[in-house]
């Protein structure tokens, strides 16, 4: 059965900290992942990663994808308060065009 | 607005009780999706619409739920005599008409539904 597991489920650092939020899978036909931050109730895109090795980056936040290991991973260096949020990983099958699954968020708390 | 809506916020059900869920997604979007997201999981896909056709309602829990989006844009999800189990935020979230439509999926606010 494909699943998704994220780790730690929840942590706790203070502002100025460097985090790394984990992510693997067991999916059969891979084709993509994808990292959502959620505040409150709605998840807001953050990367979509297809391809091993390569590193998004977007201001302090970057992910990279290890295809061969079956995980990627999410960076966030100098930590604010507004970074506290769950942040979710989902996979998509290449044979659904629409259908995604999800772990279950790692709960990042940032503490001034 | 130009974000996907949903309403109401929050809703408390006796059990038994049917309610009904709104989702607005934004202008132009043929994509929506629902989900059901439990306290501390991640969301589960409850079913997907390309325009007013409902491609999929493979995560739909029982018979009891529902959904539908006769003109292709807003959209609704049902619950009949709702169960406690049924406790939970209902997100919905649209994309744009692409072939990968997952690319990037915009989501709404969410219902809160609490079952007593």
């Amino acid at each position: 059965e494909d699943k998704v597991v994220q780790s730690p489920l929840s942590l706790v650092v203070h502002e100025g900290d460097t985090v790394t939020l984990n992510c693997s899978y067991e999916v059969t036909n891979f084709r993509s992942l994808l990292w959502y931050k959620q505040e409150k109730k709605a998840p807001t895109f953050l990367f979509m990663l297809t391809s091993s090795g390569i590193e998004k980056k977007s201001g302090r936040l970057s992910s990279i994808l290890d295809k061969k290991e079956l995980f990627s991973i999410l960076n966030i260096t100098a930590t604010q308060t507004g970074d506290s949020a769950v942040y979710l990983c989902a996979v998509e099958r290449a044979d659904s065009n629409y259908q995604l699954i999800w772990g279950a968020g790692t709960k990042l708390i940032i503490k001034p | 607005g130009a974000g996907v809506s949903q309403s109401p916020r929050y809703k408390v059900a006796k059990r038994g009780q049917d309610v009904a869920l709104r989702c607005d997604p934004i202008s132009g979007h043929v994509s929506l999706f629902w989900y059901q997201q439990a306290l501390g999981q991640g969301p589960e896909f409850l079913t997907y619409f390309q325009n007013e056709a409902q491609l999929d309602k493979s995560g739909l829990p029982s018979d009891r739920f529902f959904a539908e989006r006769p003109e292709g844009s807003v959209s609704t999800l049902k619950i009949q005599r709702t169960q406690q189990e049924d406790s939970a935020v209902y997100l919905c979230a649209s994309s744009w008409p692409d072939d990968r439509v997952i690319y990037e999926q915009f989501f709404g606010p969410g219902t809160r539904l609490t079952v007593l």
